[in-house]
């Protein structure tokens, strides 16, 4: 059974900085692109950031680029979403996702990519961030 | 891309059909013809799960009475006989391009 398990959100002043973990198993981590999406209280989803198997190649929405990092440790199994300059606006509700997972019936282990990462077949339990003073 | 997604709301009396429309601005065709347009639900307290992926394939585990159609800008999500259970929010998004986006969401209700 594939698991994603959260962890790392809280408060957090203005201007600081948190650091978000997603813990994997059930699948060969190294060959799963991963994904971070995030959700505002009483609004709608927001994908944020793509990042390949390898690591080698990530992706950002425009609204994080510069601020948020996202990484991976595929000697852990862990995926990381490392979120600096914190703004009210960033409070939300902060899901790591398999795009591709093994629950398309159709999966072939490592054949989405970044491009077109489809298919979050797989979500974390979320993590809840807030940003205020 | 921007996803524009109606209706906003959509009361359904059980055992009754429903549609959820999601147009994209632009296409979603790529490769072999494949629309890259996913269906996602997400119920009260709990992380949005997938129903739809590439426009019309059920992951797995999703009851046949879910189906996904259309291809390029236009695409609905059909439910052939509503249960209580279906109750949330369902979104479309595209994953022709990142950034990905996802349209603004309908909720479904029992009537």
């Amino acid at each position: 059974e594939v698991q994603l398990v959260q962890s790392g959100g809280g408060l957090v002043q203005p201007g600081g900085s948190l650091r978000l973990s997603c813990a994997v198993s059930g699948i060969t981590f190294p060959s799963s692109a991963m994904s971070w999406v995030r959700q505002s209280s009483g609004k709608g989803l927001e994908w944020l950031s793509v990042i390949s198997g390898s690591g080698g190649t990530t992706d950002y929405a425009d609204s994080v680029r510069g601020r948020f990092v996202i990484s991976r440790d595929n000697f852990k199994n862990i995926l990381y979403l490392q979120m600096n300059r914190l703004q009210p606006d960033d409070t939300a509700v902060y899901y790591c996702a398999v795009p591709g997972a093994p629950t398309l019936p159709d999966y072939v282990e490592g054949s989405v990519g970044v491009r077109r990462p489809y298919g979050m077949g797989v979500w974390g339990q979320g993590a809840t961030v807030i940003v205020s003073s | 891309i921007v996803m524009t997604q109606s209706p906003l709301s959509l009361p359904v009396t059980p055992g009754a059909a429903a549609s959820i429309s999601c147009r994209a601005s632009q296409s979603l065709l790529y490769g072999s013809g494949q629309s890259y347009l996913d269906w996602y639900v997400q119920k009260p307290g709990q992380s949005p799960q997938l129903l739809i992926y590439l426009g019309s394939r059920r992951a797995s585990g999703v009851p046949d009475r879910f189906s996904g159609s259309g291809s390029d800008t236009d695409f609905a999500l059909n439910i052939s006989r509503v249960e209580a259970d279906d109750v949330g929010l369902y979104y479309c998004m595209q994953a022709r391009q990142t950034p990905l986006s996802f349209g603004g969401g309908t909720k479904l209700e029992i009537k």
